[in-house]
């Protein structure tokens, strides 16, 4: 029950976009269509973000997308905004348990 | 609307035990998988267990197998977590989620449990 790999930190200016990694193995993120994203501003609750690889709850801006390519991952958030700097985590089912990995705090400059 | 508010948390001494509450309403918690994830202090989100809508199924994290023990009142909108011989790594804020298919969908604000002497 390995964390995912995320990439510690990553940074864009406002209108950029900026892609976030998630690698894990074929027993989690390779082997299944569950790979979900949370974003979490500090003191705050986790919120989702993109659930079953690339679909988005009602109500997120379609600015965040995910795609997924073999056993990794990724969240891209195109034309970055100041509200989007935040922690964001990977998830994706494990079977009968999940992961989650080790987070990416993002930053706008 | 949705709404998850945990209790229980709190300081506890390495060895002792700490039972959880999250009180759920604006949803039909009789027909939802429920789950619990921690986070230490300045680190990660970790999964740590769940539970289907009629308590016959439950899954733990390899961390807290043997030690955890969720659960479940359905008359009272109430998911549980019982926390015993606690470690200090276990010192976390606990959040509980209402599951929707493989995701996390709601979370609650979560609770402190803290393992010190």
């Amino acid at each position: 029950q390995s964390a995912l790999t995320q990439p510690p930190s990553a940074s864009g200016s406002p209108g950029q976009s900026v892609t976030i990694s998630c690698t894990g193995t074929s027993s989690d993120v390779g082997g299944y269509n569950y790979v979900s994203w949370y974003q979490q501003h500090p003191g705050k609750a986790p919120k989702l973000m993109i659930y079953e690889v690339s679909k988005r709850p009602s109500g997120v801006p379609d600015r965040f997308s995910g795609s997924k390519s073999g056993n990794t991952a990724s969240l891209t958030v195109s034309g970055l905004q100041a509200e989007d700097e935040a922690d964001y985590y990977c998830s994706s089912y494990a079977g009968s348990i999940y992961v989650f990995g080790t987070g990416t705090r993002v930053t706008v400059l | 609307e949705v709404q998850l508010v945990e209790s229980g948390g709190g300081l506890v001494q390495p060895g002792g035990s700490l039972r959880l509450s999250c009180a759920a309403s604006g949803f039909t918690f009789s027909s939802s998988w429920m789950h619990w994830v921690r986070q230490a202090p300045g680190k990660g989100l970790v999964w740590v267990s769940r539970m289907n809508s009629d308590g016959s199924t439950t899954n733990y994290a390899d961390s807290v197998k043997g030690r955890f023990t969720i659960s479940r009142d359905n008359a009272k909108n109430t998911l549980y977590l019982q926390m015993n011989s606690l470690r200090a790594e276990d010192t976390a804020v606990y959040y509980c989620s209402l599951a929707g298919s493989y995701r996390f969908d709601y979370w609650g604000q979560g609770t402190l449990v803290t393992v010190s002497s």
